[in-house]
């Protein structure tokens, strides 16, 4: 079965650089979210999208943007890089909001040097 | 808020040993809770769940209940294998319907 894809699976960035990371959701989910999983912690929600449409907003630096576009992926964009934004970033989809059952990419690790 | 409050780590266990790893609830009403697990170098996958009070939810020998008198959804497996080494998540679903993770404990498993 079609699982979350995610690219880059990793990269590395130097400080104040761009960052941009895709995520390809499940097919017919309908909701993407983003979570940033620093060393030895426990995944934050960054931001999700319910029909391309943003849904709600976690922890998300002012730095970072996303979006959801017509064919459901969505990107997740990083500006002005700090080391402390190094960690792993999740992307998670699923069909029908409010259930909290996720299917989760494997990750992308950036890397900020 | 929501939240949940686990059990830390890291565990350290032999082969074929009982494995608990304790997981409270802090909630209004009755969230959906839920169990992750995150093998070395992978992403979050979904180990179990239970939506209501007294359910239980099993999977690959784990299992958890859903307790409402003691708020608790503690995940307990008979006999771990190696392959059972990973970081496992408690997790709840806030009144915003994010998914709220506690803050994983460690198993490692030795043959």
């Amino acid at each position: 079965a079609a699982g979350v894809i995610q690219s880059p699976r990793h990269l590395i960035k130097e400080k104040r650089e761009t960052a941009t990371l895709k995520c390809y959701p499940i097919p017919r989910h309908d909701t993407v979210y983003w979570y940033q999983q620093g060393p030895g912690q426990d995944p934050q929600f960054l931001i999700s999208f319910y029909e391309k449409m943003q849904s709600d907003k976690g922890s998300i630096p002012d730095r970072f943007s996303a979006q959801q576009f017509s064919d459901y992926h969505s990107e997740l964009n990083m500006s002005s890089l700090e080391l402390g934004d190094s960690a792993l970033y999740f992307c998670a989809s699923s069909s029908k909001t409010r259930t909290g059952e996720l299917f989760f990419g494997e990750g992308s690790r950036l890397t900020v040097l | 808020g929501n939240s949940v409050t686990q059990m830390e780590g890291p565990v350290t266990l032999s082969e074929e040993a009982f494995l608990t790893i304790n997981c409270t609830y802090t909630a209004t009403g009755y969230p959906s809770l839920f169990w992750y697990v995150q093998y070395p170098g992978e992403g979050l996958q979904l180990l179990l769940k239970a939506t209501k009070a007294d359910d239980k939810g099993s999977n690959k020998g784990f299992e958890a209940t859903y307790r409402k008198e003691t708020t608790s959804f503690h995940l307990e497996k008979g006999s771990v294998q190696v392959s059972d080494s990973a970081v496992y998540f408690c997790a709840l679903i806030r009144n915003d319907y994010k998914l709220s993770f506690g803050a994983g404990t460690t198993v490692t498993v030795r043959a």
